[in-house]
């Protein structure tokens, strides 16, 4: 089983549209929790960390279900620039010492005019 | 901009070689991490360089190999290069080496590596 795991899609949206993406993740121990955007063929970027109560940045919401190891991502009023692949990205654990960020492979979002 | 910086952009090398990238970190940060990125996949960790001293290693062999200098930048050097070691090359900088829970890695753009 992957330490993270999202549905690869792609999904293809028309503007102005809500979609939603999910995550799971195996190490009940994880500490921390981020969405990542990356664009074609570019580096990763932050998009926000999610928080246990849930969090809120313009039109992108990120919730966390540490009881069912689970995370999401709504972005409502989908525009065209938010075509990229999205991933979900976990730290395991602090007990290492480390900073090691595990990634799932991303789930591509396509939006159409 | 992340204000990470990686040499070279792009590169081609042979089954057997030996390679090395390179990566300057934010100003500030101690800290900097390697992932290799395989088309269609998620970055997958290498190791962590913090102070000089590697501080944390994935599951790769030991033909992957670093190190990081006093001003804090880093390689990342790839003996007897295999056809899977083709992928995009990240290293990303932090502030520290991961105390924080919510310390943000900065990526780099990345050195593509094709082998041949």
């Amino acid at each position: 089983r992957k330490e993270v795991e999202q549905d690869p899609g792609p999904f293809n949206v028309p503007e102005g549209a809500t979609v939603a993406f999910n995550c799971t993740y195996s190490n009940s121990a994880s500490q921390s929790f981020f969405w990542y955007r990356q664009d074609c063929r570019k580096e990763p970027k932050l998009l926000m960390s999610v928080y246990s109560s849930g969090n809120e940045d313009g039109r992108f919401t990120a919730q966390l279900n540490r009881a069912s190891q689970y995370i999401s991502l709504l972005i409502r009023d989908s525009k065209l620039s938010d075509s990229a692949t999205y991933l979900c990205v976990v730290n395991p654990s602090l007990s290492g010492g480390y900073n090691k960020l595990i990634f799932g492979a991303g789930t591509r979002l396509a939006v159409h005019p | 901009e992340t204000g990470v910086t990686q040499s070279p952009t792009h590169l081609i090398k042979t089954r057997g070689q030996q390679v090395t990238l390179r990566c300057s970190s934010q100003s500030g940060h101690n800290t900097v991490s390697w992932y290799q990125q395989a088309l269609g996949q998620g970055p997958q960790f290498i190791f962590q360089y913090y102070r000089e001293e590697e501080n944390g290693r994935g599951n790769f062999p030991p033909r992957f190999s670093g190190l990081q200098f006093p001003n804090y930048s880093s390689e990342l050097n790839v003996n007897a290069l295999e056809l899977d070691d083709s992928a995009l090359y990240l290293c990303a900088s932090s502030r520290g080496r991961g105390t924080s829970a919510q310390e943000t890695q900065y990526f780099g753009p990345g050195t593509r590596l094709l082998v041949l």
